[in-house]
């Protein structure tokens, strides 16, 4: 199974602030790298799909970026409601794999 | 747009089988991958594995001997069925759509996949 490893697993930051998560994997996956985020009690949102595609919807203050094991989540001017858990998953193979989770808190 | 609804029993007995169903609506079966995914009180996502409406399939190795998903066509649903559950079994059981999103570029026909439509969710509680 491929490893996904985030990091860091929390992170406390303020509204307006500009906040990078890293995910890297155990082994080449290409482009082949998924951002999901999930609010308490409710399922996870696509937000980037292969690294550094915004799916619809999503606003441009998230991108993605990077290629092979090393990949980044960015986001350029936190709002009140990205608050929440963010997940990175591969889908070069199977079993796919997710992440940790890394825990976006207000300071 | 399309959307999906899990339902199943929400309190099992240890040594039960699990049985999920997800229904698709607002779309057809017949197209993508329809994944099962879970996540432990407090903990992060595990992805169980996904069924392509012509049946083929993929398990997660961790869970492969007490796995078994399956589509029915016909009513545009796919189900999951886990036995010999535990405690550790203990979680809430998603349902996706494993999409296939974007053409990989220079490579016609291939593409990037994710899971781009997600059930609500449906706790599951393994306790006696």
């Amino acid at each position: 199974d491929i490893q996904m490893t985030q990091s860091p697993s929390s992170l406390s930051a303020s509204v307006g602030d500009r906040v990078t998560i890293t995910c890297r994997a155990s082994r080449g996956i290409s482009s082949f790298l998924n951002w999901y985020q999930q609010k308490p009690g409710k399922a996870p949102n696509l937000l980037i799909y292969a690294a550094a595609n915004l799916q619809n919807g999503v606003p441009s203050r998230f991108s993605g970026s990077g290629s092979g094991t090393d990949f980044t989540l960015t986001i350029s001017s936190l709002q009140p409601e990205d608050f929440a858990t963010y997940y990175c998953q591969q889908s070069y193979n199977t079993p796919r794999t997710f992440g940790q989770g890394t825990k976006l808190e207000i300071k | 747009q399309v959307q999906l609804q899990e339902s199943g029993p929400g309190l099992l007995r240890p040594s039960e089988t699990l049985s999920l169903s997800c229904t698709v609506s607002g779309g057809s079966i017949s197209s993508h991958y329809w994944s099962w995914i879970r996540q432990p009180p407090g903990k992060g996502l595990e992805w169980i594995g996904y069924i392509y409406y012509t049946g083929s399939i993929s398990y997660n190795p961790s869970l492969k001997s007490r796995v078994t998903i399956s589509v029915d066509t016909s009513k545009n649903q796919f189900s999951l069925k886990l036995s010999s559950l535990t405690a550790a079994d203990t979680a809430v059981y998603y349902c996706g759509r494993e999409g296939n999103i974007a053409e990989r570029p220079g490579q016609a026909g291939y593409y990037y996949y994710a899971l781009d439509v997600w059930g609500q969710g449906t706790t599951v509680t393994v306790s006696s």
